[in-house]
Parts: C-alpha cells; sequence; structure tokens
C-alpha cells in the first residue's frame, strides 16, 4: 500500500504561537510532498510543493515566511505555521507521491488547527 | 495556469440510480485525472483515475470517461448507495513541474435511502 500518517490530528493553539505539523509516507519513500489547506465546504488549495533536500515551492500567495516547510528525508515532511492567527485555522493536509514519473498522491488523514 | 471546473456542486439521488459529475479543464497538456471521494473530516481517496492515452476506464460501479478534444472528463456511479454520499474532487495536473494536481470545486452528492 501507500500509507501516509499526519501528526497531530488536532491543535488549538493560542494566537501568536507557532505549530509544527509532521507528514509522514510510512511504507514508500516520497521524493515530492505536497501540502493543502482546505476550508470548510471548499475544496483543496495547494500551500507548497516540498522535494526532499531542497527548498520548497509556494503557490502565489502563501507566504513562505509563515509557513515553512522543511523536507528533510525521503519520508517526513514538515510544515511549521508561525505567529498563527484566527485566520490560519483550517484543514491541514499533506499528500506523497513515490516516484518522479506522474503518479498519484496519496493523502495524509489532515490535521485539524484551531486558533484561539 | 490550469483551471478546473466542476459541475454539479451538489447532487441528491435515490438509492439505486446513477449519478454523473463533469469537470472541464483549460490547459490541453493536463494529462493525468483523478477522482477523489472525502467524507466529512476524513483525508480524501482516491477511487478511480484516468490518463490521456485512455478515453475510458471502469472499476466496478465506477467509471470515468475523457474527451480530450473538448477537454471534460466524468465520473460515473451507477446504482449508488447511501455510502456513496460524500464530496467528490476532480483534479488534472501535466506532466511537467511537479505535477501538482489541480482540483475542482467539489460535488457534495446525497444518496437517500
Amino acid at each position: 500500500g501507500a500509507v501516509v500518517s499526519q501528526h497531530p490530528s488536532r491543535v488549538i493553539c493560542k494566537s501568536g504561537t507557532s505549530v509544527k505539523i509532521e507528514c509522514r509516507s510510512l511504507d514508500f519513500q516520497a521524493t515530492t510532498m505536497f501540502w493543502y489547506r482546505q476550508f470548510p465546504k471548499q475544496s483543496l488549495m495547494l500551500m507548497a510543493t516540498s522535494n526532499e533536500g531542497s527548498k520548497a515551492t509556494y503557490e502565489q500567495g502563501v507566504e513562505k515566511d509563515k509557513f515553512l516547510i522543511n523536507h528533510a528525508s525521503l519520508t517526513l515532511s514538515t510544515l511549521t505555521v508561525t505567529s498563527a492567527h484566527p485566520e490560519d485555522s483550517s484543514f491541514y493536509i499533506c499528500s506523497a507521491r513515490r516516484g518522479v514519473v506522474q503518479e498519484t498522491q496519496y493523502f495524509g488523514p489532515g490535521t485539524r488547527l484551531l486558533v484561539l | 495556469g490550469e483551471n478546473v471546473e466542476q459541475h454539479p456542486s451538489t447532487l441528491s439521488v435515490q438509492e439505486g440510480d446513477s449519478a454523473v459529475i463533469k469537470c472541464t479543464y483549460s490547459d490541453s497538456a493536463s494529462n493525468y485525472f483523478p477522482w477523489y471521494k472525502q467524507e466529512l473530516g476524513k483525508r480524501p481517496q482516491l477511487i478511480i483515475d484516468i490518463r490521456s492515452n485512455v478515453g475510458e476506464k471502469k472499476d466496478q460501479r465506477i467509471a470515468v470517461t475523457l474527451n480530450k478534444t473538448a477537454k471534460h472528463f466524468s465520473l460515473h456511479i451507477t446504482e449508488t448507495q447511501p455510502e456513496d454520499s460524500a464530496v467528490y474532487f476532480c483534479a488534472a495536473s501535466k506532466p511537467t513541474g511537479f505535477q501538482k494536481l489541480v482540483f475542482g470545486t467539489g460535488t457534495r452528492l446525497l444518496v437517500s435511502p
């Protein structure tokens, strides 16, 4: 199979704090991981593409200094929401792709972030 | 960039009926079209996908058709069941760059017993 885990599943934090979300591919090596944000009753919006050993590529309008992405190994990518504010509250989902040839993206279970 | 439109936004059917969801894409270079099912609060799960060298693909009650000329593709669910109720997303990607998926806006399918 192709299993992707995400941790934590749910986090509540105070405004101004930073939150780190981990995304792991459990049974395969992921050369590329993607981070999405999904607001209630909306579609998935790609935030950034993360490649192992290189800098993430951010989508237009996504602040790279606010959403720090690190892809230190072929099985782990992290997203850190720095100085979180209530408007950052959302469902954050990662996905992983196994190979370099166009292939299916497997999604993690998501992290629900609530900033008070 | 690529733009994917999806219709309808909501679809209500009776159990046993068929359901059809349609998507159009703008970039003729797109060649991979997956469909994902997402239940409330859960991860999107791939249910079927199609590549541009194929016009139709079927997996039990689910089928996808692709019309490259018109740049649209559709999801067909036959003999719907209440457990098919969910939000369905279509997506498209190109074979270049990071092969990012561009998602449609989603269709909320409700199957009534």
